[in-house]
């Protein structure tokens, strides 16, 4: 079974341009959710799908940041126009909503390899 | 979310045990524990979790306090692919995102 999958494993772009990054959730995974980890701190969850509907985006950090993910397969997120601090790896994850055990603290996470953003 | 405590880095022997510690004084009453780790050019995965009572499997064994204010990740068996920063997390009841502390890079000495 193939696992989450990130697309591009490495963008640099200069400041004031756009990225657009893109992750594969396993399959029949209702759940995707955006991290990342700027400048050598620590992962930060910046929102959470259910489907194609956002059901947490708290952790967005500006209007800058924009995630879609039609159809409730896979999940793009662009950041428009990119500033110097938005440098960091970006994470995907997913999970399977599992009825009843999400709700008692068991979602494993499936965490793809990141996408790491260098902007100039 | 409750946040969670743990030592910067710690060192093992190869092919001896390893206790990673965590603390987590203001654990809630509904709080899970999740422990994931991230090897070198990855993205995290999954550990172990336990909510009262030890839990082991496959990979390690989980070892929560009494009081639940602190856990404790087992490795019975360091090896070198065991070296990775371990994340000790707590998820709340009903809650599905994670907060990662800072972690503990374990380093395996051959």
């Amino acid at each position: 079974e193939a696992g989450v999958t990130q697309f591009p494993s490495h963008s640099v772009i200069e400041k004031g341009q756009t990225v657009t990054l893109r992750c594969d959730p396993i399959s029949g995974h209702d759940n995707l959710y955006w991290y990342r980890r700027v400048m050598g701190k620590e992962i930060k969850f910046l929102l959470h799908f259910v489907k194609e509907s956002k059901q947490d985006e708290s952790g967005m950090p500006n209007n800058r940041f924009l995630a879609e993910r039609t159809g409730g397969t896979y999940s793009t997120l662009k950041v428009q126009p990119a500033e110097l601090e938005d440098s960091g790896v970006y994470f995907c994850a997913s999970s399977q909503a599992v009825p009843g055990l999400a709700d008692l603290g068991y979602n494993e996470q499936f965490f793809g390899p990141g996408t790491r953003l260098t902007v100039l | 979310d409750a946040k969670t405590t743990q030592p910067n880095s710690m060192e093992s022997n190869e092919e001896e045990p390893v206790h990673l510690p965590c603390n987590h004084s203001t654990i809630s009453g509904t709080d899970y524990i999740h422990w994931y780790r991230q090897l070198p050019s990855q993205g995290p995965e999954y550990v172990i979790h336990g909510l009262t009572s030890n839990v082991n499997n496959r990979m390690a064994s989980l070892a929560i306090a009494e009081d639940r204010k602190s856990s404790t990740l087992i490795l019975h068996r360091a090896t070198l692919r065991d070296a990775a920063v371990y994340y000790c997390i707590l998820r709340g009841f009903g809650g599905n995102q994670f907060y990662f502390g800072t972690g503990t890079s374990l380093t395996v000495i051959p």
